[in-house]
């Protein structure tokens, strides 16, 4: 059974920066893509891009394009979405998914908080 | 991008009733790459179906999905107390990879 467990939740100061961190445990990201979704409160799910690990290849979502980076780690099965110039707009729940092309996210993380606030 | 749209917002219905819920995609979905997801409050979102019409692993049979090129339905034939969530439909044959804006359904 795999299990994506996600980084703690995060207080930012708008213009900064967040981290989140994605590790899989009981299976690994070999062959799989990793996803990253959010959720703002009350709000639905919005793709933010996704990374092929075993590729090292990224894609984002045009509304983040510039502003998110998505890296992985291969030996260590850990993927990361990194947001930059945050706003009170990102504050939001942010998930990690295991995926794949022409395959459903089947694993999901517990998800990260991370609040904006001055 | 491929639009979702979900239908109704919310649904009002009692345990044991049946559920039907739509999901219309803006363009044909690339080989049925449908999904649907329930998340209940404060928790992640749980894959249900995938293929438009394939139960995920553990899913109880009085789920079923539905339909193909741009018209999806998720049907729930009798709802029990732990169906009460928000569904989410989501196409995955094209980058990027989108969801409807989701369906509440509620205890009436």
């Amino acid at each position: 059974q795999v299990h994506l467990v996600q980084s703690g939740a995060e207080v930012k100061k708008p213009g900064s920066s967040v981290k989140v961190s994605c590790k899989a445990s009981g299976g690994t990201f070999s062959s799989y893509i990793v996803n990253w979704v959010r959720q703002a409160p009350g709000q639905g799910l919005e793709w933010m891009g996704r990374i092929i690990p075993v590729l090292d290849i990224a894609n984002y979502s045009q509304k983040f394009q510039g502003r998110v980076t998505i890296t992985a780690d291969k030996s260590t099965s850990a993927a990361y979405m990194e947001l930059n110039s945050l706003t009170s707009e990102d504050t939001a729940v942010y998930y990690c998914a295991r995926g794949a092309v022409g395959a459903p996210d089947d694993y999901w993380g517990q998800g990260t908080l991370v609040t904006v606030s001055s | 991008e491929i639009v979702l749209t979900q239908s109704p917002g919310t649904l009002s219905l009692s345990p044991g009733e049946r559920a039907t819920l739509s999901c219309r995609a803006s363009q044909s979905v690339t080989s049925n790459h449908l999904a649907w997801y329930q998340q209940k409050p404060g928790q992640a979102p749980r894959l249900v179906i995938y293929g438009a019409s394939s139960r995920a692993t553990g899913i109880p049979d009085r789920f079923s999905g539905s339909g193909s090129g741009t018209d999806f339905t998720l049907t729930i034939s009798r709802l029990e107390p732990e169906d009460f969530a928000v569904y989410y439909c989501q196409q995955y044959g094209t980058s990027p990879r989108t969801f409807g804006q989701g369906t509440k359904v509620e205890i009436k």
